[in-house]
């Protein structure tokens, strides 16, 4: 099946401090990009959505100048935690999707903010 | 919104045993997704149903969409350890706007 490249896995990060996650496709061309963000025991939640070439759609409570993303070619789309914050600590995971493929998920970053 | 319902949320087994996880939704499902997540990790995808009555089988497990499109089941027949996980359905929530919704995942541990 088709592979999505999500870097880095864990990432350990001081307060005040930005974290930029990568989520790549490697053997398709994604279209779209979603960002999801995943408490301990619960569901993804979605943050935004991404397509390529054009402003990230970002769900009701979720703040763009916060978590910036930018999805800049059909192949890699980035997540920027800016001014990272304890509450900000999560697992974050990227899923890419073709124009005739289903989407595919990344492995994930952990994130910790200290 | 779409709310995906999940049920049981955990459910532990004896190996070689049957197992159904069931996946309700509020509205019309456009497309159903299947997917299997160690948690920390990232999902690996199963299966996908879009027509009501569809049914799909991947080696011990098995899905179906029932005719009015609202609900879905995963069955998995003489359950192994490597069946463990968190199983999540995820839904189209249709429109020109394509996103998935998440079901709160079902935890699934199958004791040897």
């Amino acid at each position: 099946g088709a592979v999505v490249s999500q870097h880095p896995s864990r990432v350990i990060c001081k307060s005040g401090t930005s974290v930029k996650i990568e989520c790549r496709s490697l053997d398709f061309q994604a279209t779209t990009m979603f960002w999801y963000r995943q408490f301990p025991k619960q569901s993804l939640m979605l943050m935004a959505t991404s397509n390529e070439g054009s402003k990230a759609t970002y769900e009701q409570g979720v703040e763009k100048d916060k978590f910036l993303i930018n999805h800049a070619s059909l192949t890699l789309s980035t997540l920027t935690v800016t001014s990272a914050h304890p509450e900000d600590s999560s697992f974050y995971i990227c899923s890419a999707e073709g124009m005739y493929t289903e989407a595919f998920f990344g492995q994930g970053t952990r994130l910790t903010v200290v | 919104s779409q709310e995906l319902e999940q049920s049981p949320q955990s459910l532990i087994v004896q190996e070689g045993k049957n197992l159904t996880i069931n996946c309700t939704s509020s509205k019309t499902l456009y497309g159903l997704y299947w997917y299997k997540q160690k948690y920390g990790e990232g999902l690996i995808f199963l299966m996908m149903l879009q027509k009501g009555g569809e049914e799909k089988s991947h080696e011990k497990i098995t899905a179906k969409l029932d005719e009015k499109k609202q609900q879905s089941s995963l069955h998995i027949t003489a359950s192994q350890p490597s069946h463990a996980g968190i199983y999540l359905c995820g839904a189209d929530t249709g429109g020109s706007n394509y996103k998935l919704t998440f079901g709160k995942g079902t935890l699934l541990t199958v004791n040897p």
